[in-house]
């Protein structure tokens, strides 16, 4: 069964600072993967995703993620934190078709703060 | 522009009553989802539907109930059978997965957040 661990529930980081988000997953094969972020009370927006290929992604708002097969993780960075950034963030792995799990199974979360 | 809305926003349900929750996607996408949101516990999956007047129970199924009459819509009920049905409930959806091309993202909409009195 495919599972999504993201180990820190809570970060605080100083405005400018850098950022980086721990995802480990746990696929039998190459996984699709996926950073969303949430704001309170709102939905879930997509930052980037991998799906193969280059193992350095980019995605919006200046974030990117690097996929390493080796370590069953997908964190998430960013050189320099804005105030704006602070939400919550959700690591997720895809479905593959034929294995009958056709959702995305999400972490539990990382809630950054961002003090200024 | 196209999206998923979801209403009502807020809602609040006594004990024992049944609730639907709307969920209305203009996006033409196949597949929609329904997952449960509790802090600390992320999105955990409810019922999903990859075509029309077809749909699957998720991790949590149990005292909820969809339907899926039409591409554009996948309301779920909170019946009174759900032991805890206080949460922030959030639908999604996406094109259908179809060989490689089956990673496709999901798309959420705005959140409901039900609570019971």
């Amino acid at each position: 069964a495919q599972s999504v661990t993201q180990p820190d529930i809570h970060i605080t980081v100083s405005e400018g600072a850098s950022l980086e988000l721990r995802c480990n997953y746990s696929y039998g094969a190459t996984p699709y993967l996926f950073w969303y972020v949430q704001s309170p009370g709102q939905g879930l927006q997509l930052l980037l995703k991998y799906f193969s290929g280059d193992t350095l992604v980019q995605g919006i708002k200046g974030f990117e993620a690097e996929f390493k097969r080796s370590q069953s993780s997908f964190n998430l960075r960013k050189p320099s934190v804005h105030w704006s950034d602070a939400a919550e963030y959700f690591c997720a792995v895809g479905a593959i078709p034929g294995t009958g799990r056709r959702a995305l199974t999400f972490g539990s979360g990382t809630r950054l703060q961002v003090q200024p | 522009d196209g999206g998923i809305t979801q209403s009502p926003k807020y809602l609040f349900r006594k004990e024992g009553q049944n609730v639907t929750l709307s969920c209305e996607q203009n996006l033409n996408h196949d597949a929609m989802y329904w997952y449960r949101q509790d802090p600390g516990q992320g999105l955990r999956l409810i019922y999903y539907s990859q075509i029309v007047n077809d749909f699957q129970k998720g991790d949590i199924a149990e005292g909820y109930s969809v339907s899926r009459e039409k591409k554009e819509s996948f309301p779920l009920t909170v019946t009174s059978a759900q032991k805890n049905p206080t949460a922030f409930y959030l639908c999604a959806s996406r094109v259908t997965l179809t060989g490689t091309s089956g990673a496709g993202e999901l798309f959420f909409g705005e959140g409901s957040r039900l609570t019971v009195l």
